[in-house]
C-alpha cells in the first residue's frame, strides 16, 4: 500500500504569510493527488485536485504542485478563514493532516 | 444543489451492527463511484470502502473487510454501510462522498456519528 506523509503536522503562521505544506508519497503516484481544507465541526473540502486544478470557487491564493512522489499546497498569503487542517489523499489513502494554527 | 445527507448513526454496544444511509441529491447518482470515510474524534482522515457506479466493485479497508458491507440503490439515490461486530475503535464520524474521477472527493455529507460502547 502506499503510504502519505505529510509535514509539518503543526504550522504556526500569521496573516498575510505564505504557508507551504508537503506531501510525499512512498511510490510514485503520478499526478493523483488531492487537498483538503477541514475547519473543526466541518465535512472537509476539496481544494485542489489532480495535483495542481483548483477546485470551482477556492480562492487563487491557493495552489498545488508536485508529481510524482513529492507534492506542496502553497497559500500565496494566508488569510484568516484560512486556520484550519489541510490533507492530502491519494487514492484511499490520507495524510495525517497539518493544522495551521494562528502565530 | 449536490446534496449529501446520512444517517443512521447511534450508540451500539460492542459486537453490535448497524447500518447507515447516504440520500444523494442535485446529481446523476448513478455516473458515480461512491465511498465512505470515517473520522474519529480529534483523529484524521480514515477511508473506508468504495462501491462503484453500478454496485458491481466494493473495496474495502483491512481494518473493516469481513464486517462491512458497502451497497447501493440506483433507484433511490441511497448509499448504504452495513456495519457488523463492531468495536470500540469504530466509533467516528462517518461521511459520505461523491468521487472526482480518480482525484479526490468534491462533496461531502455532513457526517453521523457512531458510538461504540458499552
Amino acid at each position: 500500500d502506499i503510504q502519505m506523509t505529510q509535514s509539518p503536522s503543526t504550522l504556526s503562521a500569521s496573516v498575510g504569510d505564505r504557508v507551504t505544506i508537503t506531501c510525499r508519497a512512498s511510490q510514485s503516484i503520478s499526478s493523483w493527488l488531492a487537498w483538503y481544507q477541514q475547519k473543526p465541526g466541518k465535512a472537509p473540502k476539496l481544494l485542489i485536485y489532480k495535483a495542481s486544478s483548483l477546485e470551482s470557487g477556492v480562492p487563487s491564493r491557493f495552489s498545488g504542485s508536485g508529481s510524482g512522489t513529492e507534492f506542496t499546497l502553497t497559500i500565496s498569503s494566508l488569510q484568516p478563514d484560512d486556520f484550519a487542517t489541510y490533507y492530502c489523499q491519494q487514492s484511499w489513502t490520507f495524510g495525517q493532516g497539518t493544522k495551521v494554527e494562528i502565530k | 444543489e449536490v446534496q449529501l445527507v446520512e444517517s443512521g448513526g447511534v450508540v451500539v454496544q460492542p459486537g453490535g451492527s448497524l447500518r447507515l444511509s447516504c440520500a444523494a441529491s442535485g446529481f446523476t447518482f448513478d455516473d458515480y463511484a461512491m465511498h465512505w470515510v470515517r473520522q474519529a474524534p480529534g483523529k484524521g482522515l480514515e477511508w473506508v470502502s468504495l462501491i462503484s457506479w453500478d454496485g458491481g466493485s466494493t473495496y474495502y479497508a483491512d481494518s473493516v473487510k469481513g464486517r462491512f458491507t458497502i451497497s447501493r440503490d440506483n433507484s433511490k439515490n441511497s448509499l448504504y454501510l452495513q456495519m457488523n461486530s463492531l468495536r470500540a475503535e469504530d466509533t467516528a464520524l462517518y461521511y459520505c462522498a461523491k468521487a472526482l474521477g480518480s482525484s479526490g472527493y468534491d462533496y461531502w455529507g455532513q457526517g453521523t456519528l457512531v458510538t461504540v460502547s458499552s
